[in-house]
């Protein structure tokens, strides 16, 4: 069965330092990745995916995660935080064979000023 | 184009009651996922929908069912409220289903239905 596990449920950054958001997961076949944000009151939006190709995974605003097979990660990270990245964020797994997918349990990123 | 609209965005029952959310997908997607959010467990997965029919499911006693409409349009209903079934509820849309994607199934979420059973 698949499972994401996102190590920390409240994360804090300085405003332009790096943030980083892990995600490990768990699946016995090889997995559709996403990370989505969800902002006070709205619904999730996703940030990015990864399917196939390049580990490497580019997204809105200025995130991107990698893909390690090796490490069963898909860490999220940002150069630079802005006090607009505030939000809680959401790994999430998709087995290729049913589909569903499954969320971690969330981590909020504190930005400060 | 229009986003996914859940009504109502917020509401209050007492136990025992039953309540019906509705989730209008993005036009032309034809499946929609509903999602229980609280803070203790996440995002957990009720259902999901996909031309009328069930496709999936998720580990929610039978309180809580669903259906959806020949245009796409979703409800689910949860009947016998307990305090623990407060939560928001989240709907997402996507064009295809598990069946006959690729696999990577990207959701649109809807903003919310916020229960509060007292």
């Amino acid at each position: 069965a698949q499972s994401v596990t996102q190590l920390g449920s409240h994360v804090s950054v300085s405003e332009g330092a790096l943030v980083l958001l892990r995600c490990n997961y768990s699946s016995s076949v090889p997995p559709y990745l996403f990370w989505y944000v969800q902002y006070p009151n709205q619904g999730l939006q996703l940030l990015l995916k990864y399917t196939t190709g390049a580990t490497l995974v580019k997204g809105i605003n200025g995130f991107e995660a990698e893909f390690k097979k090796s490490e069963t990660s898909f860490h999220l990270t940002k150069p630079s935080a802005h006090m607009s990245d505030a939000a809680e964020y959401f790994c999430a797994v998709s087995d290729r064979r049913d589909d569903k997918i499954i969320f971690g349990k969330g981590t909020r990123l504190h930005i400060l000023p | 184009k229009a986003g996914v609209t859940q009504t109502p965005r917020y509401l209050i029952k007492t136990r025992g009651q039953q309540v019906t959310l509705s989730c209008s997908p993005i036009s032309g997607h034809r499946s929609v996922s509903w999602y229980q959010q609280t803070p203790g467990q996440g995002l957990q997965f009720l259902f999901e929908y996909f031309s009328e029919t069930q496709r999936n499911k998720g580990n929610f006693p039978g309180r809580f069912s669903g259906r959806q409409f020949s245009n796409s349009r979703s409800e689910m209903n949860v009947s016998t409220l307990e305090l623990g079934d407060s939560a928001l509820y989240l709907c997402a849309s996507s064009l295809v289903s598990a069946v006959s994607s690729s696999g990577a199934n990207v959701l649109t979420f809807g903003a919310g239905s916020r229960l509060t059973v007292l």
